[in-house]
């Protein structure tokens, strides 16, 4: 099974800065077709998961620009350029390249 | 829009049955590959089944294999997932989940609580 490790397990983000998480899979994302099937989901405490973006970068409709996604290979970041008040609870990084589907640990954003 | 709303849990004892049902709105459900995703009690996110068009194909987490059961009915938009042999360990809150086109799991239902206790 593909290991997702995510780091940090917490930030605690002043309003309007900046928040990075990073994501490692044991093994390459990279599927036989060429695509990497990384996304990134949010969850608010009570409420389910949503997905905030796919196959790296792509982020789905509605989510706000302030959040984006980048790497390759193993290695991932998710980055907010400037934290809101609704963006805090816990995100998760979740490949679906290869079953088993794995989610990473989890990483709590709150705000400082 | 689309909606997903589970139905089907509670509580059971351990070795007991259940059968999670999903009904989807918003979108013909004959179109989708749909994932069961499980959440324990203050824990992270696990994955436990899938469910393809074609065939249908089930994939089973090692975890629940030979116990759990996905299936599906098209007429209906429904899925269900058939639980036997309940353990303490499959306590969670089990949701339903839209498998969109290239491995996105763009829509979750609100989540069934299942509690596995004596």
């Amino acid at each position: 099974d593909i290991v997702m490790t995510q780091t940090p397990l917490s930030s605690s983000v002043t309003l309007g800065q900046p928040a990075s998480i990073s994501c490692r899979s044991s093994q390459s994302l990279v599927h036989s077709d060429g695509n990497t099937y990384l996304n990134w989901l949010h969850q608010r405490p009570g409420q389910p998961p949503r997905l905030l973006i796919s196959k790296i970068s792509s982020r789905l409709s509605g989510v706000p620009d302030r959040f984006s996604g980048s790497g390759a290979g193993t290695d991932f970041t998710l980055k907010i350029s400037r934290v809101e008040a609704e963006d805090v609870g816990v995100y998760y990084c979740m490949q679906t390249t290869q079953s088993p589907y794995t989610f990473g640990q989890g990483t709590k954003v709150e705000i400082k | 829009e689309v909606h997903l709303v589970e139905s089907g849990g509670g509580l059971v004892q351990p070795g007991g049955s259940l059968r999670l049902s999903c009904a989807a709105s918003g979108f013909s459900l004959r179109y989708y590959w749909m994932q069961w995703v499980r959440q324990a009690p203050g824990e992270g996110l696990v994955w436990v089944a899938r469910i393809t068009t074609d065939g249908p194909y089930t994939t089973y987490a090692d975890s629940v294999k030979g116990r759990f059961t996905v299936s599906r009915d098209d007429a209906r938009n429904t899925v269900y997932l058939q639980m036997n042999s309940l353990r303490a360990e499959d306590t969670a809150v089990y949701y339903c989940v839209r498998n969109a086109a290239e491995g996105a799991f763009d829509y979750w239902g609100q989540g069934a609580l299942v509690t596995v206790s004596s």
